[in-house]
């Protein structure tokens, strides 16, 4: 069957250190796959888009890598703050325009 | 622009009434997508419209659940009759489609509880 799996559990990082948060997916082949930040209460906002012949993507201190063979992209938030806490979702494309999403990781960034 | 506009922020109903969620779409978009988030469950995607026409409507729970575009800029979700498993976040987001790199925008939702 098709799944997209992120950590369930939170991920509790120092402030200054980097957060790597996980995306997996199986049976997909995405065209491009985004990351979006939902706060609590708030509609999800959009973050990086990687397409699927892109490796790396940066904006800012976001990085998200996109490997194709292992099925799996990782989001990277360098020189973390507090107020990066909230919950990161991995959305794929799986077709024209049909996006789906995991369920999210949430991520606390300690001062 | 205001963004993806949503109505109403909050509902709560009986067991059996209809209920009807809003949206408004930003100006130039012509994709629609109904999302709805549970804890269970996540963010799981009902039906998405292009240039007004349901494209994939198989994430629609059951018959209770359709929705409608009746033009470009608005859609709407109804549930008839409601049941207390319907209770969660319905968030409604658009993106330019054809063309577009397939950011989606979306709403702030609708939180409806059904009791």
């Amino acid at each position: 069957s098709q799944k997209i799996e992120q950590n369930s559990e939170a991920l509790n990082i120092q402030e200054g250190k980097t957060a790597t948060l996980t995306c997996n997916y199986t049976n997909y082949s995405p065209a491009y796959l985004q990351w979006y930040r939902q706060d609590p209460g708030r509609g999800p906002v959009f973050l990086l888009l990687i397409r699927e012949n892109e490796k790396e993507k940066r904006k800012e201190r976001l990085k998200v890598t996109f490997d194709t063979t292992l099925k799996q992209s990782l989001f990277h938030i360098t020189a973390s703050q507090p107020a990066d806490s909230a919950t990161y979702l991995c959305a794929l494309n799986t077709g024209g325009f049909k996006t789906i999403f995991g369920a999210g990781t949430r991520l606390f960034v300690k001062a | 622009d205001a963004g993806v506009i949503q109505s109403p922020r909050h509902e709560v109903t009986e067991m059996g009434q209809e209920v009807t969620l809003r949206c408004k779409l930003i100006s130039g978009h012509n994709s629609l997508f109904w999302y709805r988030q549970t804890m269970m469950r996540g963010l799981e995607l009902l039906i998405y419209f292009n240039n007004n026409v349901p494209i994939d409507d198989s994430g629609m729970p059951e018959d209770r659940f359709s929705a409608k575009m009746p033009n470009a800029s608005f859609s709407t979700l109804k549930i008839q009759p409601s049941e207390p498993r319907d209770s969660a976040v319905y968030f409604c987001a658009s993106s330019q489609g054809q063309g577009s790199a397939g950011e989606l925008f979306f709403g702030e939702g609708s939180r409806l509880t059904v009791l």
